[in-house]
């Protein structure tokens, strides 16, 4: 079965470090790929996707995520982080593209220090 | 656009009673909405798909007599945790798959269940 790992439950970075969080993916075929935050009170929010193309994505927030198939990582990064960006991030997969269903990871923590 | 609205937002109710959780696109259409859960702490698990006009499709290990779906416009769905117990104590989330692009999902801000 399809599975998304996120091997950082949580991470401290410091503001205006840069970030990076990681995800993996087990699926025979290239899925969809997806990196969404959640925020106390709000919907998650969809920051980038993948489906094809070009392997860097670029989102929202100033947001990036690279694609590297041969090591089955969709890998989220930003250059410099905002206190803002404190949040839970999910990595998330579609491999059943007849019903979009999405598969999360577990997620990663994100605490900004001053 | 493509805001996606809850209600309640929270809710206490007391073991063995009904709780029902609205879900709303309010600015598209959704012939397609998802409802997940999410315990402390981890991840969102998918409990069902609903689909407009038909019955619902539920994951495995869901039991779909315990927690009812409704698709009954394009707008709203409804889940509704039937006898509910302390263990069914959880957040849930639904989202709505933008008209035609079904490749994007639209999330609300979740309910926050608490059975006594």
């Amino acid at each position: 079965a399809q599975s998304v790992t996120q091997p950082d439950i949580h991470i401290t970075v410091s503001e205006g470090a840069s970030l990076e969080l990681r995800c993996n993916y087990s699926y025979g075929a290239t899925p969809y790929l997806f990196w969404y935050v959640q925020s106390p009170g709000q919907g998650l929010q969809l920051l980038l996707k993948y489906f094809s193309g070009d392997t860097l994505v670029q989102g929202i927030k100033g947001f990036e995520a690279e694609f590297k198939r041969s090591q089955s990582s969709f890998n989220l990064r930003k250059p410099s982080v905002h206190w803002s960006d404190a949040a839970e991030y999910f990595c998330a997969v579609v491999t059943n593209f007849g019903n979009e269903k999405l598969t999360f990871g577990t997620g990663t923590r994100l605490t900004i220090i001053p | 656009g493509a805001v996606v609205s809850q209600h309640p937002s929270r809710v206490i109710c007391k073991s063995g009673t009904s709780v029902k959780i609205e879900c709303r696109s309010l600015d598209f259409q959704a012939t397609t909405m998802f409802w997940y859960r999410q315990f402390p702490k981890q991840s969102l698990m998918l409990m069902a798909t609903s689909n407009e006009g038909s019955k619902a499709t539920y994951e495995q290990g869901v039991e779909k007599d315990k927690f009812l779906i409704n698709h009954a416009s394009l707008t709203l769905s409804t889940l509704t945790v039937t006898s509910a117990h302390p263990e069914d104590s959880s957040f849930y989330i639904c989202s709505a798959v933008l008209g035609t692009h079904t490749d994007t999902q639209y999330f609300g801000p979740g309910t926050r269940l608490t059975v006594l």
